[in-house]
Formats: structure tokens, C-alpha cells, sequence
């Protein structure tokens, strides 16, 4: 497997630009997590999904941001409008559930945003 | 609430061990893992801890003490490589799922 993909690796992006942050999931992960990482706060969870659903979006942080799973394949995080203060890597992981009790999460090579 | 403590730098020399300390309060508690992140990647599974004692996986080792809330990440025989950003994580208790809840990490700078 190509382990989790994320696209764009970079987004450079003016305040007040929409930005869509795409993830594919490692086939068979019934979960996947959308995280953001900076130097402040380290590394947060935004909100995840088991079998498509979302479980729980408590740590999005304003309206602005907005996140699906059409599929069990794909998940976008939508941004709108950007801020600066949103300048982050983003990072997707997905696992398995049915693994073990370890709850490994495999991330993907993450978005570095920067909202100029 | 939830919360994870681990010290913010650490560093040592080539071929010496070092030990990377968590302390954990939780409301409930489902193992200890550990992830370890290179500068610019993303972090990647090393460990995880579910019962008291110590696992060993080559040349890194975990530790759990539940009745201390304690965990710690033991990596011997240091090298270069081994320079990176150390993550403990606990499972969520509020969520049903697989959430984790992850320190801040601790960056190791391993020198020559």
C-alpha cells in the first residue's frame, strides 16, 4: 500500500482564498483524522471519521473550517476564507480499528499552509 | 480534562542512552504510544504500552507504570538518525473511537 496520500505537500495561498486539502486513506482504515501542527500549539486533532461519519468536530476551530468523507477513499478539509493565523501543516492519518488494541495511526507527509 | 507532560529538549551524544519522560492524567486509560517525528515528516508509530513493564523493540524501549500515570521512551546506542521529535499519546476516553490525545513532544538533538 502507498500508506496515506495527501495533496497538495504545498499551499502558499493570500487571506481570504479558499483552500481545500485533500486525503486518501490507507484501503481498509475505517478511521481517519485530520490534525494541524504548529510550533505554538503542537499537534491538534481538527476532527475524524469512522466509516465515513463524523465522529466528532469539536476541535475545528471556527466555522470556517469544514470537513467530509464522500467515500471511504477520500476526505477534503475546506478552509474559507483563509487567515493567516491558519499557516499550518495539516496532517491526515487513518487506522484500523480491528488491529490490535495499539490504535496505530499512520499520517500522511502532510499540507504545509501558508496564508500570506 | 486530559493532559500529557514531557519535557520540551532533550540532548545527548552519539552511542549514549537517553530516556524521554511522560506523565499522563486521564480519566481513563487504554495504553501509552509513542511516535516519533523527523524534522519536516510526519510522525510514525514506535510504540505502544498497555500493561505495566517494559517492551523492547531493538534498540528503543518503552516503559509504563499506570499506577504513576508515568511512561517513558528509553533509546539506546544513539544515533544521528535518532535526532527527531518524540510524541506520547493516550486513547481519548470521551471518544468512542481511536482518537489519541498527543504531549507536545520532546525534540532530541543527538551531536557527535
Amino acid at each position: 500500500d502507498a500508506g496515506v496520500i495527501q495533496s497538495p505537500r504545498h499551499e502558499v495561498t493570500e487571506m481570504g482564498q479558499e483552500v481545500t486539502l485533500r486525503c486518501k486513506p490507507i484501503s481498509g482504515h475505517d478511521y481517519l483524522f485530520w490534525y494541524r501542527q504548529t510550533m505554538m500549539r503542537g499537534l491538534e486533532l481538527l476532527i475524524y471519521f469512522n466509516n465515513n461519519v463524523p465522529i466528532d468536530d469539536s476541535g475545528m476551530p471556527e466555522d470556517r473550517f469544514s470537513a467530509k468523507m464522500p467515500n471511504a477513499s477520500f476526505s477534503t478539509l475546506k478552509i474559507q476564507p483563509s487567515e493567516p493565523r491558519d499557516s499550518a501543516v495539516y496532517f491526515c492519518a487513518s487506522s484500523d480499528s480491528h488491529i490490535g488494541h495499539s490504535y496505530e495511526q499512520y499520517f500522511g507527509p502532510g499540507t504545509r499552509l501558508t496564508v500570506t | 480534562g486530559q493532559s500529557l507532560e514531557q519535557p520540551s529538549e532533550v540532548t545527548a551524544v552519539e552511542g549514549a542512552i537517553v530516556q524521554i519522560n511522560c506523565t499522563y492524567q486521564t480519566s481513563g486509560f487504554y495504553g501509552l504510544s509513542w511516535y516519533q517525528q523527523h524534522d519536516g515528516g510526519a510522525p510514525t508509530f514506535l510504540s505502544y504500552n498497555a500493561l505495566d513493564g517494559l517492551e523492547e523493540t531493538g534498540r528503543f524501549s518503552s516503559f509504563l507504570s499506570r499506577s504513576d500515570s508515568y511512561g517513558y521512551l528509553l533509546l539506546q546506542e544513539l544515533q544521528m538518525k535518532d535526532s527527531a521529535s518524540y510524541f506520547c499519546a493516550v486513547r481519548d476516553p470521551n471518544q468512542a473511537g481511536t482518537a489519541l490525545i498527543f504531549g507536545k513532544g520532546t525534540t532530541l538533538s543527538v551531536s557527535s
